[in-house]
Parts: C-alpha cells; sequence; structure tokens
C-alpha cells in the first residue's frame, strides 16, 4: 500500500544512547519532513527536505540531524538522547509541499 | 507564543448537530490553512485547505471559513457524526510552506 512508512513504533532509550528514527514513502513525493507532537502544543516542524540532497531545519532541529540520499528516505538521527526528546515523532511527505500525507508516528520514551 | 490558538481544548456536541471548531492566527503573513483530523494511533490526515484569496471552502460536511481581519479560521462540520470524533488540528504557512500547527481540539459527537 502506498503510503509513509514509519519505524519504529515504539522506543525507549536510556538517556545519553543514539537512535535513528526511520521513514520512507513510496509516492516519489519530493518533500518530506519530521514533526513531534507534544501535549497541548500541536505537532513542532524538526527537519524537512525538498528533496534528495536537500534538508533544512524546522522550529525545533537541536539535537537532531537528517540526511536525504534518496527521494524515499528520510531518516532522523538523535545523536544523544536527552528526556526532553520524550514525544511522539511523525514523518510526513508531500508532492507540493502544501498538502502533507502523514506516517502512523513512533512513541518515544527517553528515560 | 504560539502564532496558532485553538482555545477549545474539547468540544462535545450531539450526533446530527453542527460542530464549530475555532482557530486563531496572529502571523499576518500567513496566506494558506489546513485542518487535520487524527484518531488515536494514527498519523494526522488531511481534511480541507484554504487560500487566503476565499474566504469559504466547502468539501462535503466540512465547510471552512477564513476571516483575514480577525485573523481568524473555523471549521465547520454538519451533520456531525460520531466517527468525526477525534482531535482536530489547524495549521497555518506562508506561500503553503512550513506549517505551525495549533494544539489541536478534540472533538467528541456524541450518539
Amino acid at each position: 500500500n502506498a503510503g509513509v512508512t514509519q519505524t519504529p513504533k515504539f522506543q525507549v532509550l536510556k538517556t545519553g544512547q543514539s537512535m535513528t528514527l526511520q521513514c520512507a514513502q513510496d509516492m516519489n513525493h519530493e518533500y518530506m519532513s519530521w514533526y513531534r507532537q507534544d501535549p497541548g502544543m500541536g505537532l513542532r516542524l524538526i527537519h524537512y527536505s525538498v528533496g534528495a540532497g536537500i534538508t533544512d531545519q524546522g522550529e525545533v532541529p537541536n539535537g537532531y540531524n537528517v540526511s536525504r540520499s534518496t527521494t524515499e528516505d528520510f531518516p532522523l538521527r538523535l545523536l544523544s538522547a536527552a528526556p526532553s526528546q520524550t514525544s511522539v515523532y511523525f514523518c510526513a511527505s508531500s508532492e507540493t509541499g502544501t498538502r502533507w500525507l502523514f506516517g502512523s508516528g513512533t512513541q518515544l520514551s527517553v528515560l | 507564543d504560539q502564532q496558532v490558538k485553538q482555545n477549545s481544548p474539547s468540544l462535545s456536541v450531539q450526533e446530527g448537530r453542527i460542530s464549530i471548531l475555532n482557530c486563531d492566527y496572529t502571523n499576518s503573513m500567513f496566506d494558506y490553512f489546513l485542518w487535520y483530523k487524527k484518531y488515536p494511533a494514527e498519523g494526522p490526515t488531511f481534511l480541507i485547505s484554504i487560500s487566503s484569496i476565499k474566504d469559504k471552502n466547502e468539501d462535503g460536511r466540512f465547510t471552512v471559513f477564513l476571516n483575514k481581519s480577525a485573523k481568524h479560521l473555523s471549521l465547520h462540520i454538519v451533520p456531525s457524526q460520531p466517527g468525526d470524533s477525534a482531535v482536530y488540528f489547524c495549521a497555518a504557512s506562508r506561500y503553503g510552506q512550513n506549517f505551525v500547527f495549533g494544539p489541536g481540539t478534540r472533538l467528541s459527537v456524541l450518539p
């Protein structure tokens, strides 16, 4: 089924650990982005990409890295996890950058 | 300071009646707006959009109204159905890029 696939769905980390959240789409969308959702704060943009090889920072980029080596994949790396990064993470893709298709999310807990 | 506000965290409506969800924004440069619906354990799904050149957009039971002078938009759902029970996010952008999301309103439609 076409769509945005995020893995894993759940993850528990210890403070200081690193990990990569995976995101893949099979719709040949140029635009991809990562958001985090925290209670009472809606979704906040972490990083985004307008095409392979092109990434830029969003509203809350600190502590996260991204790369876009292919059109299909847009992984999000946590370099040294902190409790403040406990959140639900959503990856999204878009053909035009206006209407976004979201993945089902990754729930991350940092202890 | 939040640029997009949804001041009602929750709303309950009887089935068959109208649901009105409100959204206010502070940045007068925003010119493209979206509403997303989110069910638990799923990613947000696109509902309806409106550009600042319009003041109304309809799609079936869903209508979005935009009042640029008041920096206010609202989503009307008529008639409301139990399947509409979800969290609704308003999002705003300039040129349809890098959307800023509101904190969401949880709608409960009671049978």
